[in-house]
């Protein structure tokens, strides 16, 4: 069965300080995809970032970064530097191959305190 | 960019009361997705399109039906509602069902309450 744990309910920082985010995920497939979302207070989903099974290459993308590891089914996400923009809930998905539904896990209220 | 585009933005119904929420996907996409998420919790996939058929389908109430029309918009029609009904209801389009290949692009949601 498809599953996302994202146990971190909430996490409290301050500005500049560095932040993961983590997300660990079951599945029976070989194939599936994994995705990071975020919401902001004003509630609407932003894409951050979906890798393949096949793909463990970790990435950078600016302040963010992603450590993708398929030997502990996990897939991290970390924030460098943190900012009060950051603060959100972010949300960790699952999808398996040839389906449409994307599996979310129950999130992480970040906030980042001046 | 054109995004995804949810009508209306907010609604409020009375209990046993029906409701259409109306998605219009980014051009060219054909596959519409909805999901529901209640206060607090994460969004679940209810339902999906793909050119007009149905492509997957999740924890969708039998009060609710969707379909999908000719240029690819997508209604949401919700009978006898509920007060554990108010949630945000959020469409997502993308190019191709499936999430192989293709993103899931997002609305701003419609937040429904049930009075």
């Amino acid at each position: 069965a498809q599953k996302v744990t994202q146990a971190q309910t909430e996490i409290s920082v301050v500005e500049k300080e560095d932040v993961t985010l983590d997300c660990v995920y079951e599945t029976r497939d070989t194939t599936y995809y994994l995705f990071w979302y975020k919401q902001p207070p004003s509630g609407e989903l932003v894409f951050l970032i979906r890798r393949n099974s096949f793909d463990e290459q970790n990435e950078i993308s600016g302040r963010y970064s992603w450590n993708f590891q398929k030997s502990t089914s996990s897939f991290n996400f970390t924030i460098t530097a943190s900012q009060v923009v950051d603060s959100a809930v972010y949300f960790c998905a699952l999808s398996e191959a040839n389906t449409d539904k994307l599996i979310f896990g129950t999130g992480t209220r970040l906030q980042v305190f001046p | 960019a054109a995004g995804v585009i949810q009508s209306p933005r907010h609604l409020i119904k009375e209990k046993r009361e029906t409701a259409t929420l109306k998605c219009y996907p980014i051009p060219r996409h054909d596959t519409v997705y909805w999901y529901q998420q209640g206060p607090g919790q994460d969004p679940q996939f209810l339902i999906s399109f793909y050119e007009k058929m149905q492509s997957d389908k999740g924890s969708i109430p039998d009060r609710f039906s969707a379909q999908q029309f000719s240029d690819y918009h997508s209604e949401l029609n919700m009978s006898s509602l509920e007060l554990g009904d108010s949630a945000l209801y959020f469409c997502a389009s993308s190019l191709g069902p499936g999430t192989s290949n293709n993103e899931q692009f997002f609305g701003p949601g419609t937040r429904l309450t049930v009075l």
